[in-house]
């Protein structure tokens, strides 16, 4: 099966700037998870979807991010406007019922 | 507030021996635990999980301990090979609420020659 697809790989934008990711998630996995991995630490999860709906935005910093999945199916996760302490890998993830996340290679976001 | 830690970033193991990877975890209601490993460039892959009724998994060359009493999981990778150097990480969540898995702050692992 053809996995978790991302883009971009890499970003350098300067702060303030605005910046958007998107995630293609395996055909059928109900579930999209956007996380945040900073270096030198674990991923943390932004934003959980399953199919259309948000299941979990708890640590999703709205004043400045936002994501859709408008379709239930693909997502795009968006910063704006984006600060110093953004840069990090975002890495999306899918799943199927209770099976494990499934993760994306990560786009790399390096704000200068 | 860390709810599962890795307190050792690195770790070295000579091939063929035994790697030992620790995970600690604070919140007693976490009932599912998954380690993921993580080459450089690419996405955590999963390699192994474990249920809280259990207390061994088994899987090939890899093995997950669980400690509910001291809230502390082991992974053990018997015999290390060198493609098994890359970024190991615990994580943790509660099924019953499909709440969000928690990850730890990973171990590198590295196997010298």
């Amino acid at each position: 099966e053809a996995g978790v697809a991302q883009s971009p790989r890499y970003k350098i934008i300067e702060k303030r700037q605005s910046v958007a990711f998107w995630c293609n998630p395996i055909s059928g996995h109900a579930t999209l998870y956007w996380y945040q991995q900073i270096l030198g630490q674990g991923p943390k999860l932004l934003i959980q979807f399953q199919n259309n709906g948000v299941v979990d935005d708890s640590q999703l910093p709205k004043d400045r991010f936002s994501a859709e999945r408008l379709k239930g199916v693909d997502s795009t996760l968006k910063i704006q406007p984006a600060k110093l302490e953004d840069s990090a890998v975002y890495l999306c993830a899918s799943s199927l019922g209770d099976s494990p996340l499934h993760f994306g290679n990560g786009t790399r976001l390096t704000v200068t | 507030d860390q709810q599962v830690k890795q307190n050792s970033p690195s770790l070295s193991v000579q091939e063929g021996r035994i790697s030992i990877l620790n995970c600690d975890y604070t919140n007693s209601m976490f009932d599912y635990f998954l380690w993921y490993k993580k080459y450089p460039a690419e996405g955590p892959t999963f390699l192994i999980s474990i249920s809280s009724i259990k207390d061994k998994n088994e899987d090939g060359r890899f093995t997950v301990f669980l400690n509910k009493s001291a809230k502390h999981l082991s992974l053990h990778i018997v015999p290390s090979q060198p493609g098994d150097s890359a970024v190991y990480f615990c994580a943790a969540s509660i099924v019953s609420s499909a709440s969000k898995i928690i990850f730890g702050s990973g171990t590198r692992l590295s196997i010298r020659p």
